[in-house]
């Protein structure tokens, strides 16, 4: 059983579109998390959710909107895409608060923005 | 900037030698874990250490944390070309919901 799982996994699209990236998680985890990675392998945190809430949004472009439906899902809306936006898209969760910090990652969806 | 460094950037070894990658960073942190990421894939938890901790072992995995250098230790030993991946660590804070990542290490191990 895939713990979590993104789709889709590639995404080819052109500039001024807009697009959705969805995460599952089947651990039964709170927290949810997006993550940029950028071509030189640079990971940065976009955004964290517990429990369905947005906790952390760190200065990410008001194009972005992340969407937490219930706590074993977390999408990321992209609209109007940049060239710049290109990279790729990890999701993760972890339990905190339970000294169970660890993270637990998707594969990774490559956004490639014509 | 939080962000951590890691040192050295890429690291060309042969199998059976060991591989130590260090990691620096710039706040008091509650926790430091490693990361692995195959190429292609996402990253696979290899091991967390707490602040108030200062080794840890995990099979051929050896951790090191000094708090008071705010810098971290990675060794694999006996490395296998199966190691070939890259090593990121991530630091955690206090309320736990963010976790900061470096900019990570290029481990390639020749058979």
């Amino acid at each position: 059983d895939t713990a979590v799982s993104q789709t889709p996994k590639y995404l080819v699209t052109q500039m001024g579109n807009d697009k959705s990236i969805k995460c599952e998680q089947n651990l039964g985890h709170d927290t949810m998390y997006w993550y940029k990675q950028d071509s030189k392998k640079f990971l940065k945190i976009m955004f964290s959710y517990n429990n369905k809430e947005l906790i952390i949004n760190e200065t990410v472009p008001n194009r972005f909107s992340p969407k937490s439906p219930d706590k074993a899902h977390l999408n990321l809306h992209i609209n109007s895409l940049e060239l710049g936006d290109s990279a790729v898209y990890f999701c993760a969760s972890s339990q905190v608060g339970r000294g169970l910090e660890t993270q637990y990652f998707g594969p990774g969806t490559r956004l490639l923005v014509l | 900037s939080q962000q951590g460094e890691e040192d050295p950037q890429a690291l060309s070894i042969q199998e059976g030698e060991n591989a130590t990658m260090n990691c620096s960073y710039k706040t008091s942190i509650n926790n430091l874990q490693w990361y692995r990421q195959n190429s292609g894939r996402g990253l696979v938890h290899l091991i967390l250490i707490r602040s108030n901790e200062r080794e840890k072992h995990s099979g051929r995995l050896r951790v090191t944390l000094d708090t008071s250098k705010k810098s971290s230790s990675l060794l694999i030993t006996a490395s296998r070309a199966a190691d070939t991946a890259s090593y990121f660590c991530a630091t955690g804070y206090t309320g736990g919901f963010k976790t900061i990542f470096g900019a990570g290490t290029r481990l390639f191990v020749k058979a």
